[in-house]
């Protein structure tokens, strides 16, 4: 079947403008895991959405990040006042649930001028 | 002490030569543990998993686990130039997430 899509695959944008990042999970699978990878760096969680279980919000770097996830699927990180140490690739992954393999998208490669 | 440890590498193998990859990890309450290959510009690829003290093979690669020694190692057997990726060691600790080594950069030569 379809693996995990995220959209835009790239976006360049402004010092201090919102953007949005979208990820739409392999189908049937009730985890999805937000992580990101700055150049040369390892790969850092972000936020965790198990079902309909309050996500685990505990790798957000700042009250900057936020992310929500709609009808157990689709799931949206937005990024507010954007800063230049933004600039990373966002990466989305989802599993068939908690402690299972975790199956990764293509990413989204932000840029922050 | 990091969480998960990798050599950075490069490691440089020729072409048909095995390849062994190690990683190390620091709670010992870790449950799970996978291999992902990253080829340059994208995305981490699951290769294995493995949960379970022992050698678990797929193909021409062997996952290897110590809980004992908090070690887990991936060999490639028939290196082949395709393999030269970075390879990321991942350790679930029962929270669900992943926390990711920095991994290894493999190399094959022709």
């Amino acid at each position: 079947g379809a693996g995990v899509s995220q959209s835009p695959s790239n976006k360049v944008t402004e010092k201090g403008k919102d953007v949005e990042l979208r990820c739409d999970p392999i189908s049937g699978h009730t985890a999805l895991y937000w992580y990101r990878q700055s150049l040369g760096q390892g790969l850092e969680f972000l936020i965790y959405f198990q079902g309909n279980s309050a996500p685990d919000k505990s790798g957000l770097p700042s009250d900057r990040f936020s992310a929500e996830r709609t009808g157990g699927s689709v799931s949206t990180l937005t990024i507010q006042r954007t800063q230049q140490e933004d600039s990373a690739v966002y990466l989305c992954a989802s599993s068939r649930g908690p402690n299972n393999e975790q199956f990764f998208g293509p990413g989204t490669r932000l840029t922050v001028l | 002490q990091k969480e998960v440890e990798q050599n950075s590498g490069p490691l440089s193998v020729p072409e048909g030569a095995i390849a062994s990859l190690n990683c190390t990890y620091s709670d010992r309450v870790s449950q799970s543990f996978f291999w992902y290959r990253q080829y340059s510009g994208k995305s981490p690829e699951l290769i294995m998993s493995i949960y379970s003290n022992g050698d678990k093979e797929d193909g021409r690669f062997t996952a290897q686990l110590n809980k004992a020694s908090q070690y887990v190692s991936l060999l490639i057997r028939d290196s082949q130039p395709s393999d030269s990726a970075t390879y990321l060691c991942a350790v679930n600790r029962g929270y669900s997430t992943l926390t990711f080594g920095k991994g290894t950069m493999l190399l094959v030569s022709p």
